[in-house]
């Protein structure tokens, strides 16, 4: 069974940081791309960031670049976020997401459950 | 601009059919979407790949309920046999080089 676990979530001041981890488990992670996606609270989804199977191609939204960093350990298993400069408009429920095809860009097919981000003083 | 369009809300009576849209930004109508289905506190499920000609591929265990069909720019989820379960957001998804994009989500009310 396809499984992803996300973790790393929690209260943190504005300008500070947080490193989300999402552990994948039940495919061959190093072949397929990866996603973070957000929710901010009552609204809808935003993608955040892009990262293809070997990490050789990697996107941000305009709204995250230069302060998200995203990167995976391949023999982990393993997705990460480290997410600097936190803005209270960073606040969120952060789900991981598999894409769907060996390939460059397509549809999500499986999702986590999600991390909570809160940036607040 | 790649943008996807959904109205914000439907609502139909239990054991009725639906029909959500999603539509598609100029000069993007041939792309293919994929529709998400979200229900209260939980996180998204895949529920299908929707391409431009109407065929859809759907996700593991989507019952047959759930069809997907398109029209020029528009692209659209039908629900048939409405369950209370259904009621959920919606969300439909495009993607291209370096980037994804997700529709605003439609909330679905079972009546």
């Amino acid at each position: 069974e396809v499984q992803l676990v996300e973790s790393g979530g929690g209260l943190v001041q504005p300008g500070g940081s947080l490193r989300l981890s999402c552990a994948a488990s039940g495919f061959t992670f190093r072949s397929f791309a990866m996603n973070w996606v957000r929710q901010a609270p009552g609204k809808g989804l935003e993608w955040v960031s892009f990262l293809s199977g070997s990490g050789a191609n990697l996107y941000y939204a305009d709204s995250v670049k230069g302060r998200f960093t995203i990167s995976r350990d391949n023999s982990k298993n393993t997705l990460y976020l480290q997410m600097n400069s936190l803005r209270a408009e960073d606040t969120a429920i952060y789900y991981c997401a598999k894409l769907a095809v060996v390939a460059a860009s397509g549809p999500f097919d499986c999702w986590g459950q999600g991390t909570l981000v809160t940036v607040s003083s | 601009q790649l943008v996807l369009t959904q109205s914000p809300s439907a609502s139909a009576s239990l054991g009725a059919s639906v029909k959500l849209t999603c539509t598609l930004s100029s000069g993007h109508s041939s792309y293919a979407i994929a529709w998400h289905q979200q229900q209260p506190e939980k996180g998204p499920r895949y529920l299908m790949k929707l391409h431009n000609d109407g065929s859809h591929n759907k996700g593991d265990g989507v019952p047959d309920r759930f069809s997907g069909s398109s029209s020029g720019a528009e692209r659209y989820l039908t629900i048939s046999s409405l369950q209370s379960d259904d009621e959920a957001d919606y969300y439909c998804q495009t993607w291209d080089t370096g980037v994804q994009v997700f529709g605003g989500g439609t909330k679905l009310t079972v009546l």
